[in-house]
This record gives C-alpha cells, sequence and structure tokens, in this order.
C-alpha cells in the first residue's frame, strides 16, 4: 500500500469556521508533511513532523495548526482563516526525515475561504 | 532558495524529445523530479544525489551537475501520458532534513 489518502477532498469554510483536514498513510512512514499549493504555483512547505514530533514549521501563521495524534495520522486544524488562504493542501510522507527520500503525495484538500 | 526551471512552458508532439533544466544559487545536496496532472497529486519520478549518477524513469532520465548546481530532466520519444507539469524539489546540506523546495514548474504538453 503506497497510498497517502487526504479528507475531505473539498472544503468550503467562512472566515469564523473552525474545520480540520485529515491524512493518513499505512506505509510506515515516520515523516509525514503539510504543504500549501495555490494554482499555478509550486507546493511550498508548511510543516513537517518527524517521528510524531514537529520538526519544521515554515513560518506559518497560527490559524494553521498542526497534529500529529500517532505514526499513520496527520491533521491541519483550521480557525479564522483569510480568502488568501484559500489553496490545495497537499500531505505527503516519507520513510524519515534523512536528506533525499522520496515523498509520496496525497490527494490534497482544496479548500475554499469565503 | 527556490530553484528556477526552464522553460516554463513547452508543447510537444508526440515522439518528440524535450529538455527541463532546474537551477539552484545554493549548493544541492539531492535533486526530486515531480510530475503533477491537473488537479492531481505530485507523483515521484526519481531522485538525484550528489555524487551519484544518472537516474531513469521508463524514457524519462535525468542527470545532476553539482558544479552548475544544476539538474536536467530529459524525456525522450514523449508519450500524451507525458502531459503535465514538472517540479523539481531540492534539499540543502545546511538543513540536514528532507525539508524541499520545490522549483518554479515545468508545463508540458504532448499533443498527438
Amino acid at each position: 500500500d503506497t497510498e497517502v489518502t487526504q479528507t475531505p477532498k473539498h472544503l468550503v469554510m467562512g472566515m469564523t469556521n473552525k474545520k480540520s483536514l485529515k491524512c493518513e498513510q499505512h506505509m510506515g512512514h515516520r515523516a509525514m508533511y503539510w504543504y500549501k499549493q495555490k494554482a499555478k504555483k509550486p507546493p511550498e512547505l508548511m510543516f513537517v513532523y518527524s517521528y510524531e514530533k514537529l520538526s519544521i514549521n515554515e513560518s506559518v501563521p497560527s490559524r494553521f495548526s498542526p497534529e500529529c495524534p500517532n505514526s499513520s495520522l496527520l491533521n491541519l486544524h483550521l480557525h479564522a482563516l483569510q480568502p488568501e488562504d484559500s489553496a490545495l493542501y497537499l500531505c505527503a510522507s516519507s520513510q524519515d526525515e534523512r536528506l533525499a527520500v522520496e515523498q509520496y503525495f496525497g490527494p490534497g484538500t482544496r479548500l475554499t475561504v469565503t | 532558495q527556490q530553484p528556477v526551471q526552464s522553460p516554463q512552458a513547452v508543447i510537444l508532439r508526440e515522439g518528440e524529445d524535450a529538455v527541463i533544466n532546474c537551477s539552484s544559487s545554493k549548493a544541492l545536496y539531492s535533486v526530486h523530479w515531480y510530475r503533477q496532472k491537473h488537479g492531481e497529486a505530485p507523483v515521484f519520478l526519481m531522485i538525484l544525489l550528489k555524487g551519484g549518477e544518472q537516474m531513469r524513469h521508463e524514457k524519462i532520465s535525468a542527470s545532476f551537475n553539482e558544479k552548475k548546481q544544476q539538474s536536467s530532466l530529459y524525456l525522450t520519444a514523449s508519450q500524451l501520458s507525458y502531459s503535465g507539469t514538472y517540479f523539481c524539489g531540492t534539499d540543502y546540506d545546511q538543513t540536514g532534513a528532507n525539508n524541499l523546495f520545490f522549483g518554479t514548474g515545468t508545463r508540458l504538453t504532448v499533443i498527438p
């Protein structure tokens, strides 16, 4: 099983809502990532979890709050988002956080903030 | 730290070849290549390591020139299925972690 799954596929939320994105993998990977991708742009790294601990936070605003409840699951909690946060949110995983290790991407959640 | 890709876009007829370049201003540890079709997740193609050999994925190959801090992706005898946006992802020794910086992207369209 080389699949990373993400739910929901699409999400529309108002600026005062609280919602969560979910990511799951069953490949035994110990590193998991959140990326944000705007239309026609490359993915931009947001967070990295290594062995369920947050290891990288790329200066992401606090309205995005990641959580890694166990080695298979990664959540992204959203609160008080802005319209400019509308984007495709991609989750990825890799065997571990070493350099030069392949990352497997999920299909993404397309988020629209109204 | 974002690597620069060229060209930005290319249109090919089936069977033609293309080269996509990825250049960095910083010393690279490795270069990853991904293809992303519209509305889908990026799909891993290959990784090239500093000092490593040229890699191949089907009829797609890539090289890594350490001196120039550049990687090139070679698409040979292109097929319709090659269409998509190609991204290079680079990581650097300094970060000590698999923190990929994706390039600007190259949109490849293969027409019959």
